[in-house]
């Protein structure tokens, strides 16, 4: 079983739609990543997080670090969201006494207009 | 345009040359790092350098050796790689270290014959 596990694997969705991707975890994290891949390998970092809530235009992500859960929601969703949305951890490596960051399988979302 | 960008964007290399990947940020950061991505396999970290120090090698094979010459520059010099080398690999850099947000580079594309 991954440390970070991402549902849904593949997503689609109609132009317009709300969109939820799920991230859970399995280990303390200091912090959570959320990054987006688009076809051909660009990475962008969407958000980090710790706690709480963050929002940037129609992105939002939240996290429940008791549960150890985040969700990424894509309101009024568009084709050019279409893209891999990556969660990433990092927590402490207790062997090491460094940190790790750990990263899902992603979840391929297609939008259709 | 990140401001990380990374040369070639493509490269085919037989099992016996030696070749380099390079990296360079123009965001005054501190920190960068070499990401591996396989198909239909989570991103795996393989080196960060924070402030020229090497301070994360999460058990790479020595045919990936990494230099940092300085806070902006980053290679990673190949040589006698295997098939299942070929991967996406993807450079990164932060402001500090894991806990900052990071911005990637396009990625080169490594085919090994």
């Amino acid at each position: 079983k991954n440390e970070v596990e991402q549902s849904p694997q593949n997503l689609t969705a109609q132009e317009g739609e709300f969109i939820t991707i799920n991230c859970s975890y399995s280990v303390g994290i200091s912090a959570l990543h959320w990054l987006q891949q688009h076809p051909g390998g660009g990475i962008v970092s969407l958000f980090m997080l710790s706690s709480g809530k963050k929002k940037h235009g129609r992105l939002i992500a939240t996290i429940n670090i008791q549960e150890k859960h985040s969700s990424l929601h894509i309101t009024a969703s568009h084709p050019r969201d279409s893209a891999v949305y990556i969660c990433a951890v990092r927590s402490d490596d207790v062997e090491t006494s460094g940190s790790r960051l750990t990263f899902g399988e992603g979840t391929q979302l297609t939008v259709n207009p | 345009e990140t401001g990380v960008t990374q040369t070639p964007r493509h490269l085919v290399m037989g099992m016996t040359n030696k070749k380099s990947l390079k990296c360079e940020q123009h965001l005054g950061h501190n920190a960068m790092y070499w990401y591996k991505q396989s198909a239909k396999k989570p991103l795996e970290l393989m080196f960060v350098y924070n402030f020229k120090e090497q301070t994360e090698n999460n058990s790479v094979p020595s045919r990936f050796s990494p230099e940092c010459p300085n806070s902006s520059h980053l290679f990673l010099h190949l040589h006698t790689l295997q098939p299942e080398d070929s991967a996406l690999y993807l450079c990164a850099s932060s402001q500090g270290d894991l806990y900052y947000e990071q911005y990637f580079g396009p990625g080169t594309r490594l085919t090994v014959t």
